[in-house]
């Protein structure tokens, strides 16, 4: 069955500290692949997103994101965040349009001072 | 550049109510979308509209209708509100509904039913 998983249901990282969020996903065929960011209040924004080439994709505010095929994982990095970075963070797989888009379950992150 | 526009942003439904949740977007785009939000759960699509003039099923209908009403506009209606849709519901956009587009969401509707 076609699955996306974010493993860390809330992270807490310093202002300054780098920062990793993780996304697993179980597909039939290489997906779409995305990250978006959903800040208190607001709707979803994408942040960055992977459909073939490099594997390293480079996305808005600072965020880039890394397709393993071998580890089936895409996940979500920042070298140094912002107390700005506060929000949720959803990943989301597709194949061929966007009904059949999968989100991920969300990753909570807080920026302490 | 308004976007995607949902109105009610807050509302409070007792059990067995109607109401319908609206959607506007701006971007001339073929495509529009309803999805719930339920935490631990990510998003999920209840209909979809890949273009003006046809609305399909998405992973959870059931209690739902949709009216593509232009191409501007897609609305979601509840027509006897239960408790298990209390939920925030998000309305989105894209230009076509295949995958090198970008969808543009709006701000949500947080919806109570009591």
């Amino acid at each position: 069955a076609q699955s996306v998983t974010q493993p860390d249901i809330h992270i807490t990282v310093s202002e300054g500290a780098s920062l990793e969020l993780r996304c697993n996903y179980s597909y039939g065929a290489t997906p779409y692949l995305f990250w978006y960011v959903q800040s208190p209040g607001q709707g979803l924004q994408l942040l960055l997103k992977y459909f073939s080439g490099d594997t390293l994709v480079q996305g808005i505010k600072g965020f880039e994101a890394e397709f393993k095929r071998s580890q089936s994982s895409f996940n979500l990095r920042k070298p140094s965040v912002h107390w700005s970075d506060a929000a949720e963070y959803f990943c989301a797989v597709g194949a061929t349009s966007y009904d059949k888009v999968i989100f991920g379950p969300g990753t909570s992150l807080s920026v302490i001072p | 550049n308004a976007g995607v526009t949902q109105t009610p942003k807050f509302q409070v439904l007792k059990t067995g109510q109607s109401m319908t949740l609206q959607c506007a977007q701006d971007m001339n785009h073929n495509s529009m979308y309803w999805y719930r939000q339920d935490p631990g759960m990510g998003l999920r699509l209840i209909y979809y509209s890949a273009s003006e003039g046809t609305t399909d099923k998405g992973e959870v209908p059931n209690g739902y209708n949709v009216s593509r009403l232009n191409k501007r506009e897609f609305s979601l209606r509840l027509e006897s509100a239960a408790p298990s849709q209390t939920s925030v519901y998000f309305c989105a956009s894209s230009e076509i509904l295949g995958m090198n587009t970008e969808a543009f969401f709006g701000q949500g509707t947080r919806l109570t039913v009591v």
